[in-house]
């Protein structure tokens, strides 16, 4: 079964400062996707980034970029010039890529992103 | 407003009721999921349709809990018989080619 594992469960960044989130994962597929889901206090989830496993190019978005390094199943989420908007808990999940599959996403357990003024 | 909505967004009940909750996903979406997240976790996968199939469940997925998608549309999630251990977020998903729409949830309480 495929695990994700957030270490982080609270980090704080200062306005306008860079913040990079970790995440872990545990699979023994080549093909798969990965996301970083941010969660407001209003609760409802919203996409920020999405990264192939087959892609070696990192994923960007605007302020958002991930680290991806497949070997090492390692995958950060780095928020530039912070906001106070970015303010939420942010969710890593894994999705495997298959034709024959659910394709659920499996969550790994937030980091609750706080952002200083 | 075209993203999935869910009714209703709050549900307090005593422990041995049933309870009923409702998605509508975004309209041409073939794929919904339905997920629980319960505080200070990440959401949990409970079951998928395809269209009107459900193709998989989730042993998270008690007797108690019930789902359907008539026609392919929106769905349902029933609970029976309540437990205080069902007092979570519902969520409910839905994509067409890939993940990404999530629902505002239903926030679920048992006395």
């Amino acid at each position: 079964a495929q695990t994700v594992t957030q270490s982080q469960p609270e980090m704080s960044v200062q306005e306008a400062e860079t913040v990079t989130l970790s995440c872990t994962y545990d699979t023994s597929e080549s093909d798969y996707y990965l996301f970083w889901y941010k969660q407001p206090p209003s609760r409802q989830m919203i996409l920020v980034i999405r990264q192939e496993a087959y892609k070696q190019q990192n994923a960007t978005e605007n302020r958002f970029s991930v680290n991806f390094q497949k070997a090492a199943k390692s995958f950060s989420l780095k928020i530039s010039d912070s906001q106070l908007g970015d303010a939420a808990m942010y969710f890593c999940a894994y999705e495997l890529f298959s034709s024959g599959s659910a394709r659920q996403l499996t969550f790994g357990s937030g980091t609750q992103l706080t952002v200083l003024p | 407003d075209t993203g999935v909505s869910q009714d209703p967004r709050h549900k307090i009940t005593k422990r041995g009721q049933n309870v009923t909750f409702r998605c509508d996903p975004i309209s041409e979406h073939n794929r919904l999921y339905w997920y629980r997240q319960t505080l200070g976790q990440g959401p949990e996968f409970l079951t998928y349709f395809q269209n009107e199939a459900q193709l998989e469940k989730s042993r998270l997925l008690s007797d108690r809990f019930s789902a359907e998608r008539p026609k392919g549309s929106f769905s349902t999630l029933e609970i029976q018989r309540t437990e205080q251990g069902d007092s979570a977020m519902y969520l409910c998903a839905s994509s067409l080619t890939r993940q990404g729409f999530f629902g505002p949830g239903t926030r679920l309480t048992v006395l």
